[in-house]
């Protein structure tokens, strides 16, 4: 089975300052890695994912993450964040073979003016 | 291309009546899973089906709570005898037949259920 682990519940940060949301997983077989963003009273949109190929994956809104094999992680990173950015953010992990999610507690970012 | 549909987004019962939270899959997609977010929590994996088939059900509660994904019409997460710990954000996703393949899934908004 394999589970997820994000290591920080709130990310408080300054407006156009960077922003790294790290993300653990574990896993016996091998994995596709996803990144979720939820709005207040919203659903989840996907932000990006690692199927295969580069390490390094671009997604939605200046967000990009890169999968570490060996330290079996795949975080978040944006380089200056916006207001807008302020929501919940959520990694996700998936066996190659298997159809479900598995999520992590999430990470709320604020962004302070 | 609608996306996925759920409702009602918001449903409030009393302790002991009965919720229906209904989802209609993207066009296209055959397999749905419901996932359920309490609050301050993320979204933990309740059950997964195809048309006609409950094909994971392994994070359901073993009572008051079922599901189905009939031939014709959207899926139903029923949840008999509400309790008040019941209360939650409940999410469908769908994919397309081979989610192996595609990886994501799609979510609906939400059915936020309260219980009084």
């Amino acid at each position: 089975a394999q589970s997820v682990t994000q290591l920080d519940s709130q990310v408080p940060v300054f407006e156009e300052a960077p922003v790294e949301l790290r993300c653990n997983y574990s896993s016996s077989v091998s994995v596709y890695l996803f990144w979720y963003v939820q709005y207040p009273n919203q659903g989840l949109q996907l932000l990006l994912k690692y199927l295969s190929g580069s390490t390094l994956v671009k997604g939605i809104n200046g967000f990009e993450a890169e999968f570490n094999k060996s330290q079996t992680s795949f975080h978040l990173r944006k380089p200056s964040v916006h207001i807008s950015d302020t929501a919940e953010y959520f990694c996700a992990v998936k066996e190659t073979s298997g159809s479900r999610l598995t999520f992590g507690e999430g990470t709320q970012l604020t962004v302070n003016p | 291309n609608a996306g996925v549909m759920q409702n009602p987004r918001h449903l409030v019962r009393r302790r002991g009546q009965e919720a229906r939270l209904r989802c209609s899959p993207m066009k296209g997609h055959s397999h749905v899973y419901w996932y359920r977010q309490l609050p301050e929590e993320g979204l933990k994996f309740m059950v997964y089906l195809q048309k006609e088939n409950i094909i994971d059900e392994s994070g359901m509660p073993k009572e008051r709570f079922s599901a189905e994904f009939p031939k014709e019409g959207p899926s139903i997460l029923r949840i008999q005898q509400v309790v008040r710990g019941d209360s939650a954000a409940y999410f469908c996703a769908s994919s397309p037949p081979n989610p192996r393949e595609t990886g994501e899934l799609f979510f609906g908004e939400g059915s936020r259920l309260t219980v009084l």
